[in-house]
């Protein structure tokens, strides 16, 4: 089976940092994604991993260690706009495409004045 | 920045009935998907779509769902006869080529809010 957890909800204050975790199991992993999602919203990319290691993009870095199936996404700097669903989502080498992503239920992420 | 377009964005249907939930995906892309998420869950591949054929789907996608490329742009998902367990948000995504710098990105579409009574 497959399985993919995440933290369900996460608050932190406008200017501070926060680390979203993310652990998986699975077969022929390919790849990790993480996306912001919105209420009401569609998902959108923010990172993808493929090899160990941490990925800086600005204010969000995503991190990957494959032998222990863990990613985490770190946001720095919160600003009020990063309130929102942060969604852990693997691809699998099984397919012809990694787009058939599994995703996790998603991290609620409340930033407080 | 090019976008996944999707029409309606909301589509309210009796149980039963047929929907079309259409999709232009961006322009060279190659790869065509469907995700579907019902309220409050989690966002699940339903299917994939690579030169003009299904290429994987879930065990979500069953006879009632099939999906067409009718021309060179549209993208389309059909549902021949509506549950009320299919009211979700429908989103259609698209990528490049494996060869594309960019291929890391699957690009989402904002998605059609199916409502079925």
């Amino acid at each position: 089976g497959q399985n993919i957890d995440q933290p369900t909800e996460m608050t932190a204050t406008e200017g501070a940092i926060v680390q979203i975790n993310c652990t998986y199991q699975t077969s022929g992993f390919n790849g990790l994604f993480w996306y912001q999602q919105h209420a009401g919203e569609a998902p959108t990319f923010l990172s993808y991993n493929v090899l160990d290691g941490l990925e800086e993009k600005g204010r969000f870095s995503s991190f990957l260690s494959r032998s222990k199936g863990y990613s985490y996404l770190l946001l720095k700097e919160l600003q009020m706009k990063d309130s929102a669903s942060y969604l852990c989502a693997v691809s699998h080498m099984t397919t012809d495409s990694w787009g058939k992503l599994q995703f996790g239920a998603g991290t609620q992420v409340v930033v407080t004045p | 920045e090019p976008e996944v377009t999707q029409t309606p964005s909301h589509q309210v249907t009796q149980m039963g009935q047929e929907v079309i939930l259409r999709c232009v995906p961006i322009s060279n892309h190659l790869y065509f998907y469907w995700y579907r998420q019902i309220l409050g869950q989690k966002v699940e591949f339903l299917v994939s779509f690579y030169n003009n054929e299904i290429s994987e789907k879930s065990e979500i996608f069953d006879d009632q769902f099939s999906v067409e490329r009718p021309d060179g742009s549209n993208f389309t998902l059909k549902i021949r006869s509506t549950k009320l367990e299919d009211s979700a948000m429908y989103f259609c995504a698209s990528a490049p080529g494996q060869g594309s710098t960019t291929n890391e990105k699957l690009f989402f579409g904002s998605g059609t809010q199916l409502s079925v009574l």
